[in-house]
């Protein structure tokens, strides 16, 4: 399978633990995002990449959330002191042309207790 | 605040019908719109983009573009219910290629 790949799929942890979330693109797609979905809502943009540098980081994300893609390839979304408020799907996508044809993984669903 | 908006359902569909979703977006100059299922616990899967005004066919579905009026549109015809799901409509954002949700409408389709 040459799809997007997320891990883990699900955690759950207690509040004010920090969770470590990895992707993996399609190998040659060159951007990488990071949305948040909740209940019923839309996925809301969290920050992407274009190779190894981050572009554009939303509002959404406090200074607890941090994203990183060393060497352009795989990206891993830090959650630092979790709150309850933090429990949501976490996509990533990939894509190769700035079309905005996104495809995106399984998902890491977050619940904080 | 650029937004994109859309009926949130349920739309329910008798089986064989023809599904009509809309949706509207607030900036003027958006240029790529994109309609994407997502089945319940799964991650979203495009199923179309559209560029310019008019219609776009592929298959059973019909994406309807009219930037005039700031709205796309996406029909299902001959409705099945495997069609059963939430359909995001998705505007891009900017010169990157990140997208803008809309919080998307829940189709069900009854036998």
């Amino acid at each position: 399978d040459t799809g997007v790949s997320q891990d883990p799929r699900h955690k759950i942890t207690k509040r004010g633990q920090n969770v470590t979330f990895r992707c993996d693109p399609i190998s040659e797609h060159n951007r990488l995002y990071w949305y948040r979905q909740t209940l019923g809502q839309g996925p809301e943009f969290l920050t992407y990449f274009q190779n190894e540098a981050q572009l554009e980081k939303s509002r959404l994300l406090s200074d607890r959330f941090s994203a990183e893609r060393p060497k352009g390839s795989f990206s891993t979304l830090e959650i630092q002191r979790t709150e309850q408020g933090d429990s949501a799907m976490y996509l990533c996508a990939s894509s190769l042309f700035v079309t905005g044809e996104l495809f995106f993984g399984e998902g890491s669903r977050l619940t904080v207790l | 605040q650029k937004e994109v908006e859309q009926n949130s359902g349920p739309l329910s569909v008798p089986e064989g019908a023809i599904a009509s979703l809309n949706c509207t977006y607030s900036d003027r100059g958006s240029q790529s719109f994109f309609w994407y299922r997502q089945y319940s616990g799964k991650s979203p899967e495009l199923i179309m983009f559209i560029y310019s005004n008019g219609d776009k066919e592929d298959g059973r579905f019909t994406a309807q573009l009219n930037k005039a009026s700031q709205y796309v549109s996406l029909l299902i015809r001959d409705s099945q219910p495997s069609d059963s799901a939430t359909y995001l409509c998705a505007v891009k954002a900017d010169s990157w290629g990140k997208l803008q949700f809309g919080a998307g409408t829940q189709v069900v389709v009854t036998p």
